[in-house]
Protein backbone atom coordinates (compact mmCIF):
# COMPACT_ATOMS: atom_id res chain seq x y z
CA UNK A 1 0.00 0.00 0.00
CA UNK A 2 1.11 3.46 -0.97
CA UNK A 3 1.90 5.73 2.54
CA UNK A 4 3.02 9.25 2.04
CA UNK A 5 5.61 10.97 5.12
CA UNK A 6 5.79 14.64 5.57
CA UNK A 7 9.02 14.88 8.78
CA UNK A 8 8.26 17.42 10.84
CA UNK A 9 4.55 19.20 11.16
CA UNK A 10 6.02 22.19 11.86
CA UNK A 11 8.90 24.15 10.19
CA UNK A 12 10.59 27.79 11.04
CA UNK A 13 13.11 29.51 8.46
CA UNK A 14 13.85 32.95 8.53
CA UNK A 15 13.19 35.00 5.94
CA UNK A 16 15.96 34.50 3.15
CA UNK A 17 17.14 31.64 4.95
CA UNK A 18 16.33 27.75 2.99
CA UNK A 19 13.58 26.16 2.62
CA UNK A 20 13.32 22.44 3.41
CA UNK A 21 10.42 20.39 3.63
CA UNK A 22 10.48 16.63 3.28
CA UNK A 23 8.77 13.97 1.81
CA UNK A 24 8.92 10.07 1.70
CA UNK A 25 6.84 7.57 0.31
CA UNK A 26 6.59 4.75 0.14
CA UNK A 27 4.87 2.50 -3.09
CA UNK A 28 5.17 -0.44 -4.91
CA UNK A 29 5.74 0.83 -8.28
CA UNK A 30 7.18 4.18 -9.56
CA UNK A 31 4.84 6.66 -8.45
CA UNK A 32 3.83 10.11 -9.56
CA UNK A 33 4.24 13.16 -7.02
CA UNK A 34 3.09 16.23 -6.22
CA UNK A 35 3.48 18.98 -3.76
CA UNK A 36 0.47 21.48 -3.37
CA UNK A 37 0.38 24.94 -1.54
CA UNK A 38 -2.64 25.83 0.57
CA UNK A 39 -1.97 29.80 1.83
CA UNK A 40 -4.29 30.69 4.58
CA UNK A 41 -7.93 31.46 3.97
CA UNK A 42 -7.54 29.96 0.07
CA UNK A 43 -8.07 26.79 -0.91
CA UNK A 44 -5.20 23.99 -2.29
CA UNK A 45 -3.52 24.75 -5.55
CA UNK A 46 -0.73 22.76 -7.24
CA UNK A 47 3.06 23.93 -6.51
CA UNK A 48 4.66 21.37 -8.63
CA UNK A 49 4.64 17.61 -9.99
CA UNK A 50 6.56 14.83 -10.84
CA UNK A 51 6.01 12.63 -13.38
CA UNK A 52 8.28 10.73 -16.02
CA UNK A 53 11.97 12.15 -17.24
CA UNK A 54 13.98 14.82 -15.70
CA UNK A 55 14.21 14.35 -11.75
CA UNK A 56 14.15 17.49 -10.45
CA UNK A 57 11.34 19.53 -10.94
CA UNK A 58 11.18 23.12 -10.77
CA UNK A 59 7.22 24.90 -10.00
CA UNK A 60 5.99 28.46 -8.85
CA UNK A 61 7.46 30.96 -6.91
CA UNK A 62 10.72 29.73 -6.83
CA UNK A 63 10.01 26.20 -5.06
CA UNK A 64 11.80 22.93 -6.69
CA UNK A 65 11.88 19.17 -5.55
CA UNK A 66 14.06 16.26 -6.56
CA UNK A 67 12.91 12.67 -6.82
CA UNK A 68 15.08 10.08 -5.85
CA UNK A 69 13.91 6.41 -6.37
CA UNK A 70 16.89 5.17 -4.08
CA UNK A 71 15.81 7.29 -1.23
CA UNK A 72 12.00 7.65 -2.32
CA UNK A 73 12.18 10.79 -1.04
CA UNK A 74 10.78 13.90 -2.77
CA UNK A 75 11.59 17.07 -0.67
CA UNK A 76 11.02 20.57 -1.67
CA UNK A 77 13.20 23.29 -1.75
CA UNK A 78 13.37 27.00 -1.82
CA UNK A 79 16.68 28.90 -1.60
CA UNK A 80 15.59 32.12 -0.10
CA UNK A 81 12.39 31.88 2.20
CA UNK A 82 9.78 35.20 1.88
CA UNK A 83 7.28 35.95 4.08
CA UNK A 84 4.46 34.97 1.90
CA UNK A 85 5.59 31.56 1.32
CA UNK A 86 3.85 31.05 5.15
CA UNK A 87 1.43 28.30 4.36
CA UNK A 88 0.48 24.52 4.46
CA UNK A 89 2.43 22.78 2.04
CA UNK A 90 1.23 18.79 1.12
CA UNK A 91 3.14 16.26 -0.50
CA UNK A 92 1.09 13.16 -2.28
CA UNK A 93 1.50 10.35 -4.14
CA UNK A 94 -0.44 8.72 -6.82
CA UNK A 95 0.55 5.18 -8.56
CA UNK A 96 1.27 5.36 -12.54
CA UNK A 97 -0.63 2.24 -13.21
CA UNK A 98 -3.88 4.02 -14.30
CA UNK A 99 -5.46 5.24 -11.27
CA UNK A 100 -6.40 8.13 -9.89
CA UNK A 101 -6.31 7.52 -6.21
CA UNK A 102 -4.56 10.35 -4.82
CA UNK A 103 -2.60 10.03 -1.19
CA UNK A 104 -1.95 13.17 0.85
CA UNK A 105 1.05 13.65 3.67
CA UNK A 106 -0.24 15.27 7.09
CA UNK A 107 1.16 18.48 5.80
CA UNK A 108 3.93 20.86 6.95
CA UNK A 109 2.95 24.34 8.15
CA UNK A 110 5.99 26.34 7.17
CA UNK A 111 6.85 29.52 9.25
CA UNK A 112 8.79 32.65 8.10
CA UNK A 113 10.09 34.93 10.35
CA UNK A 114 11.07 38.66 9.64
CA UNK B 1 -14.02 29.14 -17.37
CA UNK B 2 -15.44 29.16 -13.51
CA UNK B 3 -13.11 26.86 -10.82
CA UNK B 4 -14.67 24.29 -8.62
CA UNK B 5 -17.83 25.47 -6.12
CA UNK B 6 -18.72 23.78 -3.51
CA UNK B 7 -22.30 24.60 -1.24
CA UNK B 8 -22.57 25.07 1.18
CA UNK B 9 -19.73 26.68 2.78
CA UNK B 10 -20.38 26.33 6.21
CA UNK B 11 -22.74 23.70 7.69
CA UNK B 12 -23.96 23.32 11.49
CA UNK B 13 -25.93 20.66 12.08
CA UNK B 14 -27.01 18.38 15.23
CA UNK B 15 -25.72 14.94 15.92
CA UNK B 16 -27.53 12.10 14.31
CA UNK B 17 -28.94 14.90 11.61
CA UNK B 18 -28.50 13.73 7.81
CA UNK B 19 -26.30 16.31 5.14
CA UNK B 20 -25.55 16.64 1.46
CA UNK B 21 -22.48 18.43 0.49
CA UNK B 22 -22.77 19.75 -3.21
CA UNK B 23 -19.46 19.71 -5.60
CA UNK B 24 -19.65 21.45 -8.94
CA UNK B 25 -16.25 20.34 -10.69
CA UNK B 26 -14.64 22.23 -13.81
CA UNK B 27 -16.71 22.17 -17.13
CA UNK B 28 -15.09 18.67 -19.00
CA UNK B 29 -13.11 17.62 -16.17
CA UNK B 30 -13.70 13.84 -15.95
CA UNK B 31 -12.41 12.90 -12.62
CA UNK B 32 -13.91 14.61 -9.63
CA UNK B 33 -12.62 13.36 -5.98
CA UNK B 34 -13.75 14.15 -2.45
CA UNK B 35 -11.47 14.84 0.01
CA UNK B 36 -12.08 15.63 4.26
CA UNK B 37 -9.15 17.50 6.10
CA UNK B 38 -9.69 17.73 9.87
CA UNK B 39 -8.71 20.16 12.05
CA UNK B 40 -4.56 20.14 11.90
CA UNK B 41 -4.51 17.07 9.85
CA UNK B 42 -3.44 16.37 6.45
CA UNK B 43 -5.95 15.49 3.25
CA UNK B 44 -7.96 11.95 3.92
CA UNK B 45 -9.08 10.40 0.45
CA UNK B 46 -13.03 9.40 0.53
CA UNK B 47 -14.06 8.68 -2.97
CA UNK B 48 -13.18 9.39 -6.31
CA UNK B 49 -15.49 9.27 -10.01
CA UNK B 50 -13.61 9.33 -13.34
CA UNK B 51 -15.92 9.44 -16.17
CA UNK B 52 -18.70 6.81 -16.08
CA UNK B 53 -16.50 3.60 -14.37
CA UNK B 54 -16.97 3.01 -11.22
CA UNK B 55 -16.40 4.74 -8.77
CA UNK B 56 -13.51 4.19 -6.08
CA UNK B 57 -15.07 4.40 -2.86
CA UNK B 58 -12.12 2.46 -1.08
CA UNK B 59 -11.58 5.78 1.00
CA UNK B 60 -15.10 6.24 2.26
CA UNK B 61 -14.82 5.72 6.39
CA UNK B 62 -18.25 4.14 6.93
CA UNK B 63 -21.86 3.23 5.27
CA UNK B 64 -23.00 6.52 6.69
CA UNK B 65 -20.91 8.24 3.78
CA UNK B 66 -21.82 7.58 0.34
CA UNK B 67 -21.54 9.61 -2.76
CA UNK B 68 -23.03 10.29 -6.37
CA UNK B 69 -22.63 12.14 -9.77
CA UNK B 70 -24.57 12.77 -12.41
CA UNK B 71 -22.30 12.60 -15.79
CA UNK B 72 -19.26 14.13 -15.76
CA UNK B 73 -21.37 17.16 -13.37
CA UNK B 74 -22.60 17.76 -9.84
CA UNK B 75 -21.46 15.02 -7.35
CA UNK B 76 -23.35 15.04 -3.48
CA UNK B 77 -21.82 13.84 -0.69
CA UNK B 78 -24.09 12.76 1.53
CA UNK B 79 -23.46 11.82 5.22
CA UNK B 80 -26.58 10.21 7.32
CA UNK B 81 -26.93 10.27 10.91
CA UNK B 82 -24.33 12.53 11.37
CA UNK B 83 -21.35 11.91 14.65
CA UNK B 84 -19.29 14.64 16.08
CA UNK B 85 -16.29 13.26 14.62
CA UNK B 86 -17.53 13.80 11.45
CA UNK B 87 -17.16 17.61 11.94
CA UNK B 88 -14.19 18.71 9.53
CA UNK B 89 -13.71 20.81 5.99
CA UNK B 90 -14.79 18.69 2.58
CA UNK B 91 -13.38 19.11 -0.19
CA UNK B 92 -14.26 18.35 -3.98
CA UNK B 93 -11.59 18.49 -6.75
CA UNK B 94 -11.83 17.91 -9.90
CA UNK B 95 -9.19 17.18 -12.96
CA UNK B 96 -9.45 16.45 -16.33
CA UNK B 97 -8.56 12.69 -16.63
CA UNK B 98 -7.94 10.22 -18.74
CA UNK B 99 -5.47 8.63 -17.33
CA UNK B 100 -2.89 11.56 -17.47
CA UNK B 101 -1.00 12.56 -13.97
CA UNK B 102 -3.36 15.60 -13.98
CA UNK B 103 -3.44 18.41 -11.63
CA UNK B 104 -6.24 18.19 -9.34
CA UNK B 105 -8.20 21.96 -9.00
CA UNK B 106 -10.04 22.10 -5.52
CA UNK B 107 -12.69 24.03 -4.45
CA UNK B 108 -12.78 25.87 -1.53
CA UNK B 109 -14.42 23.36 1.06
CA UNK B 110 -17.42 23.03 2.86
CA UNK B 111 -16.96 23.58 6.73
CA UNK B 112 -19.27 20.80 8.68
CA UNK B 113 -19.80 21.19 11.87
CA UNK B 114 -21.80 18.55 13.86
CA UNK B 115 -22.97 19.88 17.31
Amino acid sequence: AQSVTQLGSHVSVSEGALVLLRCNYSSSVPPYLFWYVQYPNQGLQLLLKYTTGATLVKGINGFEAEFKKSETSFHLTKPSAHMSDAAEYFCAVRLNTGGFKTIFGAGTRLFVKA
Amino acid sequence: GAGVSQSPSNKVTEKGKDVELRCDPISGHTALYWYRQRLGQGLEFLIYFQGNSAPDKSGLPSDRFSAERTGESVSTLTIQRTQQEDSAVYLCASSPGGGRPDTQYFGPGTRLTVL
